[in-house]
C-alpha cells in the first residue's frame, strides 16, 4: 500500500482557472506539509498542518489554500492559476521531524 | 534565515567512491538530513545525523558533520548507477521545534558504467 498518495498525478490546466490536488496518508502521521519543486529541482515548504494548526510560509500567495477534512488528508486548492504556479508539488507526512514520507508528487502546467 | 548550499552536479564512475557537501547556516538544527529523489518520484530519507555527532555510518553510506564550519557531506563508496539520482541536503528550521525541513537545491548524482 502507498503510505503517502497524491492525485493527480498529472495536470494540464489553462490560467485563471482553480484546481485541487489530493492527499492521503495511511501513516497515522499527525503533520502534513505541502512543498514545492520548481523548475531547477529547488524543494521549498509551503504548508505545514498539524492537529488543525496551519503554519503557513508566509511566501506563498493566498491562492493556494490548504484544506483538512480529516487528520488522513490535506488537500491542496489553487485559485485563479498563474504561469508561475507550474511546478511539481509534493505532499508529505511525519510523526516527528526526523523522518518525512513523500508522494510521488503532481506536476502542474499552467498553460 | 537558514540556507543550505549543495553544489548541483557530480559524475563518478562505477565503483568509485561519491562525496556529496553541504553547507548549511543554521546552529541550532537539532538534525541534519540527506533525502534521495529518483526521476518521476517524491523524496526518501536516506539517512540523518543528530548534531552532536561527527560520523554516521550505514552500509555504503558515510556521513560526517563538522558543526564548527556548518559542513555536512555525504560518500557512497562503491558507487552503483542505481544511486544516479538527486540528493538533498536538508537541516531543520527553528531549531527542529516548528517541524519544517530546510533543503537544499540537490546534487544530481550521475554514474557512468
Amino acid at each position: 500500500d502507498t503510505a503517502v498518495s497524491q492525485t493527480p498525478k498529472y495536470l494540464v490546466t489553462q490560467m485563471g482557472n482553480d484546481k485541487s490536488i489530493k492527499c492521503e496518508q495511511n501513516l497515522g502521521h499527525d503533520t502534513m506539509y505541502w512543498y514545492k519543486q520548481d523548475s531547477k529541482k529547488f524543494l521549498k515548504i509551503m504548508f505545514s498542518y498539524n492537529n488543525k494548526e496551519l503554519i503557513i510560509n508566509e511566501t506563498v500567495p493566498n491562492r493556494f489554500s490548504p484544506k483538512s477534512p480529516d487528520k488522513a488528508h490535506l488537500n491542496l486548492h489553487i485559485n485563479s492559476l498563474e504561469l508561475g504556479d507550474s511546478a511539481v508539488y509534493f505532499c508529505a507526512s511525519s510523526q516527528d521531524i526526523r523522518r518525512l514520507f513523500f508522494g510521488s508528487g503532481t506536476q502542474l502546467s499552467v498553460l | 534565515g537558514e540556507d543550505v548550499e549543495q553544489s548541483l552536479f557530480l559524475s563518478v564512475r562505477e565503483g568509485d567512491s561519491s562525496v556529496i557537501n553541504c553547507t548549511y547556516t543554521d546552529s541550532s538544527s537539532t538534525y541534519l538530513y540527506w533525502y534521495k529523489q529518483e526521476p518521476g518520484a517524491g523524496l526518501q530519507l536516506l539517512t540523518y545525523i543528530f548534531s552532536n555527532m561527527d560520523m554516521k555510518q550505514d552500509q555504503r553510506l558515510t556521513v560526517l558533520l563538522n558543526k564548527k564550519d556548518k559542513h555536512l557531506s555525504l560518500r557512497i563508496a562503491d558507487t552503483q548507477t542505481g544511486d544516479s539520482a538527486i540528493y538533498f541536503c536538508a537541516e531543520t528550521d527553528d531549531g527542529g521545534s516548528q517541524g519544517n525541513l530546510i533543503f537544499g537545491k540537490g546534487t544530481k548524482l550521475s554514474v557512468k558504467p
